[in-house]
């Protein structure tokens, strides 16, 4: 069985710290990982997907396989970053399993 | 242009009324979801059809019966409702089973 570990439910830093927000997963296959973001009361929407391997409004996620692990990351976090930050994995069909999700603030 | 559209945004209605939510998506693709995100905002899927075809039924009560009448639309129908079916349910698309497109979401009250 598939499963997505966000173990913060809750992370607040300030603006210009780096954040990371972490992100690990259970598969037994080779995984699709994603980055999905929901900024308040809007819809869930694509943030990064681990194969394109670009870098959206300044966020990076590297697929470690040996932790399984895809934790995100951003160098100077920003005011308008502070959302709901899903992890999600896609196995072969059409399933996402998502994680969590952990909540980032950022304080002026 | 929205892609993938939800009606309506909010309902509030009482424990044992039965209520559909609609949900439309123009951009073509062939999978078609629900999923419930509860109060502490965990999201879970509910439902997946492909091509107006059931693929994915999770362990979701059978109140909850998804329609497709055309793989455009896929609608959620919910009978005998009850207090903890209080939750935002969000419609979403994919043309290809990894990335995929939501809806803005329904936000059900049940009092």
């Amino acid at each position: 069985a598939q499963r997505v570990t966000q173990p913060e439910k809750l992370l607040s830093v300030f603006k210009g710290a780096p954040v990371e927000l972490k992100c690990n997963y259970s598969y037994s296959g080779s995984p699709e990982l994603f980055w999905y973001v929901q900024y308040s009361r809007q819809r869930l929407q694509l943030l990064l997907r681990h194969i394109s391997r670009e870098s959206i409004k300044g966020f990076t996620a590297d697929l470690n396989k040996g932790e399984t692990s895809f934790h995100l990351k951003k160098p100077f976090a920003q005011e308008e970053d502070s959302a709901m930050y899903y992890c999600a994995l896609s196995s072969s069909g059409s399933r996402l399993t998502f994680g969590e999700g952990t909540q980032l603030t950022v304080n002026p | 242009d929205t892609a993938v559209s939800q009606t309506p945004k909010y309902l509030v209605t009482q424990m044992g009324n039965d209520k559909s939510i609609k949900c439309e998506q123009n951009l073509g693709h062939d999978t078609m979801y629900w999923y419930k995100q509860d109060s502490k905002k965990f999201l879970k899927i509910m439902f997946s059809y492909n091509n107006k075809e059931l693929i994915i039924n999770e362990t979701v009560p059978n109140r909850f019966s998804p329609k497709s009448p055309d793989k455009a639309h896929l609608n959620l129908h919910i009978n005998s409702l009850e207090l903890g079916d209080s939750a935002v349910y969000f419609c979403a698309s994919s043309p290809d089973s990894y990335e995929q497109y939501f809806g803005p979401g329904t936000r059900l009250t049940v009092t």
